[in-house]
């Protein structure tokens, strides 16, 4: 069925950037899209970006770009979302997600806690 | 940017009973949309994708219709387990989910 496993929670200071990694394993990682998507506390979903299979083309957005930089890893499976130039706004749960092409986001990972806070 | 709108915010039902959950788009998105079900401190799970396919897993007492503009979730005989935030998500034109619906147990 396959898992994503996320890197562990995180506090920086205001000004900072921030690098989560998403680990796949039980699917052929580089079939699927993976999307980053955030979660405020008490919000609702956004989506911030994702990476292509195979190609490694990445689209963003509007909101993030400029601030978001997503790479992945295919030898080791692992995707990654930076963020820079953080403020106490981007307080919230970050999630990679496996875009299963038109049956939607099916894979999740346990998310990661990030804290801006000075 | 596609604004999905989600109503009720909160819908309080007895176990047992059903529940009908909606969602609406500002503009058309074919039958590209999705459904989630997340618990507290969890991430969200998929339920429903094309507007009326049942993920894998998910049982069938959850059903999904509509398309265009208006989408609904149905839940028949509610289970303890299925109290908890409903999010739709639409993937047509890039990726916006609504706001939820918080699905209480009376």
């Amino acid at each position: 069925q396959g898992q994503l496993v996320q890197s562990g929670a995180d506090v920086k200071k205001p000004g900072a950037s921030v690098k989560l990694s998403c680990k796949a394993s039980g699917f052929t990682f580089n079939n699927y899209p993976l999307h980053w998507v955030r979660q405020a506390p008490g919000q609702s979903l956004e989506v911030m970006g994702w990476i292509n299979a195979g190609n490694i083309n990445t689209r963003y957005s509007e909101k993030f770009q400029g601030r978001v930089t997503i790479t992945r890893d295919t030898s080791a499976s692992t995707a990654y979302m930076e963020l820079s130039s953080l403020r106490s706004e981007d307080t919230a749960v970050y999630y990679c997600a496996r875009d299963s092409y038109d049956r939607g986001f099916d894979i999740w990972g346990q998310g990661t806690m990030v804290t801006v806070f000075s | 940017e596609i604004v999905m709108t989600q109503s009720p915010a909160t819908l309080s039902v007895s176990p047992g009973e059903g529940a009908t959950l909606s969602c609406r788009a500002s503009q058309s998105v074919s039958s590209n949309l999705a459904w989630y079900q997340q618990k507290p401190g969890q991430a969200p799970r998929l339920l429903i994708y094309g507007a009326s396919t049942r993920a894998t897993g998910i049982p069938a007492r959850f059903s999904g219709s509509g398309s265009g503009t208006d989408f609904t979730l149905t839940i028949s005989g509610l289970q303890s387990e299925d109290f908890a935030v409903y999010y739709c998500q639409q993937y047509d034109t890039w990726y916006t989910f609504g706001q939820g619906t918080k699905l209480e147990s009376k």
